[in-house]
């Protein structure tokens, strides 16, 4: 079955370390995202690619890092400069990206804390 | 810049009862809007898109929404509410920035026996 797949689904982390999310799309979809929820808060953006090997910064980048090596890949890293990672993260892929009507498919997410 | 608005970070209604959720969006060219449900720790599922075909979108569990410029707004409503249909529920846009979709902030519909 064609889905995204998000790992692990549950991570531990101790703070000043890094930790790296994996997401990975059988879609063939162009287009990847990374949002960062909170209670409250809604979806917020932290990077999205639109093609491999490029990628743009979205609301809240800082303290994170992201690679787009492969068109199935779009893996984020929490780096120690993220104050607060505690949060549920969410990655997500579409056809064409927003801009083409097309809407996007999610992963099952993984909650990051930080111990 | 795009923005969208969901009124009500909470919603509660009888099991039976119509389901009416609030989105309005600010946008200076026709937006492309979703509604897409989301259960606790899981990801979003897409109930239902507009793209400019039809003003009145028919979407999955029963769920629909109209699609009003005049007052910028894209309600999502259901005739009658299930208890499965207790989850959290966010309006989003997208269209004038390619690759970037914009949420509202949720609204968690909770549904009484």
């Amino acid at each position: 079955d064609g889905g995204i797949t998000q790992s692990p689904k549950y991570l531990f982390r101790k703070e000043g370390q890094n930790v790296t999310l994996s997401c990975e799309q059988n879609l063939n979809h162009d287009a990847m995202y990374w949002y960062r929820q909170d209670p409250g808060q809604g979806l917020r953006l932290i990077y999205y690619s639109q093609i491999v090997n490029d990628f743009q910064k979205g609301d809240i980048a800082e303290g994170y890092s992201v690679s787009r090596e492969k068109k199935e890949s779009f893996p984020l890293t929490v780096t120690s400069a993220q104050k607060n990672p505690t949060a549920f993260y969410l990655c997500a892929s579409s056809m064409q990206g927003a801009a083409r009507g097309t809407e996007a498919f999610f992963g099952q997410g993984t909650r990051l804390t930080v111990v | 810049a795009q923005s969208v608005t969901q009124l009500g970070s909470h919603v509660s209604v009888s099991e039976g009862a119509l389901v009416l959720l609030r989105c309005n969006y600010s946008s200076s060219v026709p937006p492309y809007l979703f509604w897409y449900v989301q259960y606790p720790n899981q990801g979003l599922q897409l109930l239902l898109k507009y793209t400019s075909a039809a003003t009145l979108v028919k979407g999955i569990n029963g769920f629909e929404a109209e699609f009003k410029k005049s007052e910028t707004s894209f309600h999502l409503t259901k005739p009658s509410a299930h208890m499965s249909d207790a989850a959290e529920y966010f309006c989003s846009s997208g269209g004038t920035s390619y690759g970037k979709l914009t949420f509202g902030q949720g609204t968690i519909l909770t549904v009484h026996p």
